[in-house]
């Protein structure tokens, strides 16, 4: 039933480390968009795929790296984690790119890296 | 660019009384929607409510309603009735271009009091 679902819900690791996200959705969507939620709530978008074609890819570092291995999939990889990379992360979904796309966002991920 | 501005940090309501939450956004695009999402202490975002700029009417859900100043760039959400369960952050998006970029406010926090 679950529309967009990310897994882990938590995750723990130390620095250096690297980490995936995966976020699948069932609503049979075009795009998908990856937003990192800061420590201050602050919400802001990191990617976006439409098609497996990426379309927003933001001022992120490039430890970052999107994959997109087909259009219900979107996942996050996260090289040599640091402290600053701690916060929630959400996966969201809309039925195709547009001004008007309700996007639906996946419960979050949150990350701590000690 | 666009950006979205929420200056009130949070607030607090009297169940069954009405609450606005304020938002500017500034943006040189000449069509763009409008958004107000909630996220409860569940971490969910929730789509509330959507304006597209070009409606003058302003649009309302049960006892969610806008209200859109085009000119003066301001779209505040007026809760009605509240309720306990609207107790949670909302935050305040623009979107514009083809890319369906989604910029979010800093959020505000509002606590509904019973």
């Amino acid at each position: 039933d679950t529309a967009v679902s990310q897994t882990p819900k938590y995750l723990v690791t130390q620095m250096g480390n690297d980490k995936s996200i995966k976020c699948e959705q069932n609503l049979g969507h075009d795009t998908m968009y990856w937003y990192k939620q800061d420590s201050k709530k602050f919400l802001k978008i990191m990617f976006s795929y439409n098609n497996k074609e990426l379309i927003i890819n933001e001022t992120v570092p490039n430890r970052f790296s999107p994959k997109s291995p087909d259009k219900a999939h979107l996942n996050l990889h996260i090289n040599s984690l640091e402290l600053g990379d701690s916060a929630v992360y959400f996966c969201a979904s809309s039925q195709a790119l547009g001004l008007a796309r309700e996007q639906y966002f996946g419960p979050g991920t949150r990350l701590t890296v000690t | 660019a666009q950006t979205v501005t929420q200056s009130q940090p949070e607030m607090s309501v009297q169940e069954a009384e009405t609450v606005t939450l304020s938002c500017t956004y500034d943006t040189s695009e000449n069509n763009y929607y409008l958004f107000w999402y909630k996220q409860p202490p569940s971490r969910q975002m929730i789509l509330v409510i959507r304006q597209e700029a070009y409606k003058q009417q302003n649009a309302t859900e049960n006892r969610f309603s806008v209200n859109f100043q085009k000119a003066a760039k301001s779209f505040s959400l007026k809760i009605s009735d509240s309720q306990l369960g609207d107790t949670a952050m909302y935050f305040c998006a623009c979107n514009t271009g083809a890319n369906s970029k989604l910029t979010f406010g800093k959020g505000i926090t509002l606590s509904v009091r019973p």
